[in-house]
């Protein structure tokens, strides 16, 4: 079986404060893939990342970092220096090896206040 | 380049009606097809997946079906919508190349039962 927790259902930052969102899963495959997904007030999801369970190496693009530990069994999502257009929903997810499914988490709603 | 056409974007339609929701996908031959739903809150429900024409995987058993007449077409479809029909119904595509690529969304049909 399969899961993806995101236990903060919601947070709320000021602007230009860092925020991390959590991302805990559960798979008994050695090999899987994790990916997040932004959900903007418009409704479409926009795939940010996807990263191999055997690839650990922490990843960097502008102001989004993700953190990758297996130890844990955790994907999370750092946005430095937040800013108003970050405002959205944002989805962790999961795929088996091979596997032709996404299992998504519940997701995370971030706000951030000018 | 690969883009995902989804219609309508919202649609009210009273209890008892039929539902015929239609995907198609340009740019891109012989993807795995997908129909996802978000309830009120947020999380992404799998209902159906197609690996190619005539393929049809249900996630959940409920008052929807899906079909995949044509190659790029994905159609979900209902005979007589319930309340508990109402929701945001997303559409996605993945390639089939490489491993468990990521999925991309179509800007979804906000459906009200009413």
């Amino acid at each position: 079986a399969q899961k993806v927790t995101q236990a903060q259902t919601e947070i709320s930052v000021v602007e230009k404060e860092d925020v991390t969102l959590d991302c805990v899963y559960e798979t008994r495959d050695t090999t899987y893939y994790l990916f997040w997904y932004k959900q903007p007030p418009s409704g479409e999801l926009v795939f940010l990342i996807r990263r191999n369970s055997f690839d650990e190496q922490n990843e960097i693009s502008g102001r989004y970092s993700w953190n990758f530990q297996k130890s844990t069994s955790s994907f999370n999502f750092t946005i430095t220096a937040s800013q108003v257009v970050d405002s959205a929903v944002y989805f962790c997810a999961l795929s088996q090896g091979g596997s032709e499914k996404l299992v998504f988490g519940k997701g995370t709603k971030l706000t951030v206040n000018p | 380049s690969q883009t995902i056409h989804q219609w309508p974007a919202t649609l009210v339609q009273p209890v008892g009606s039929p539902l015929s929701l239609e995907c198609t996908v340009e740019g891109t031959s012989n993807p795995n097809l997908y129909w996802y739903r978000q309830a009120a809150g947020r999380g992404l429900q799998l209902l159906f997946y197609s690996v190619g024409i005539g393929q049809i995987s249900s996630e959940v058993p409920q008052n929807l079906s899906a079909s995949r007449p044509q190659d790029r077409q994905f159609i979900l479809s209902s005979k007589k919508l319930l309340l508990s029909d109402s929701g945001f119904y997303l559409c996605a595509w993945r390639s089939k190349l490489g491993h468990n690529s990521p999925l991309h969304f179509g800007n979804g049909t906000r459906l009200t039962v009413t």
